[in-house]
């Protein structure tokens, strides 16, 4: 059974910083390629990064360019979100979800979330 | 960027058929995804490629994309109380490499 457990939510400061895991269980983690959406308060599902299944191709939402690193290790089936700079607008509950295949496949699996809270 | 437009409530009485569209320029030359998300709940993908239905997705539920059209179709025939929910189209957009979600249709049972 694929399980994908989020982990490192909390509340931050404005300008803070915060690193997100999600550990995957239930399936070849290096064979399949990841995300991170993410879920503000009330709204809709919003797409954060993504990378591959060897981690060599990552790609960002505009709105989190720069400040917001995706990363895999794959010896130990676990994703990370490195998040600086964080803004009252990144709040939100952030999902890791597994694809279909090594690349831009859709996604068949999610975690249940964790929460981040930018707030001073 | 690529945007993908749904509509932001439909309401359907139970036992009748919910319609949900996702409209997007040239959509018809993606591959359309739908998720359920039901309150409080992670999402659940339901229809993938257009109209591939995941094991354990229900038969009640479809899609469609035409190769012609702006828009995709998401199906749900002989709709429960369970259907409540959440549901997001997601599309991938090659120029930019990111994906697209819609922002969401609340199915609402009546």
């Amino acid at each position: 059974e694929v399980q994908l457990l989020e982990s490192g939510g909390g509340l931050v400061q404005p300008g803070g910083s915060l690193r997100l895991s999600c550990a995957a269980s239930g399936f070849s983690f290096s064979s399949c390629a990841m995300s991170w959406v993410r879920q503000a308060p009330g709204k809709g599902l919003e797409w954060v990064s993504h990378i591959s299944g060897g981690g060599g191709t990552t790609y960002y939402a505009d709105s989190v360019k720069g400040r917001l690193t995706v990363s895999r290790d794959n010896s130990k089936n676990t994703l990370y979100l490195e998040m600086h700079s964080l803004r009252a607008d990144d709040t939100a509950v952030y999902y890791c979800a597994k694809a279909s295949g090594s690349g831009n496949q859709p996604f068949d699996s999610w975690g249940q979330g964790t929460l981040v809270t930018v707030s001073s | 960027s690529y945007v993908v437009t749904q509509p932001p409530s439909v309401s359907v009485a139970p036992g009748q058929t919910a319609t949900i569209t996702c409209g997007g320029n040239n959509i018809g030359s993606k591959s359309v995804h739908w998720s359920q998300q039901r309150p409080g709940q992670a999402p659940v993908v339901v229809i993938y490629y257009d109209r591939e239905r995941p094991s354990g997705i229900p038969e009640r539920f479809s899609g469609s994309n035409s190769n012609s059209g702006q828009t995709a179709t998401l199906t749900i025939s002989r709709v429960e109380a369970g259907d409540e929910a959440d549901y997001y189209c997601q599309v991938w957009d090659s120029s930019s490499n990111q994906w697209v979600f819609g922002g969401g249709t609340k199915l609402t049972v009546l």
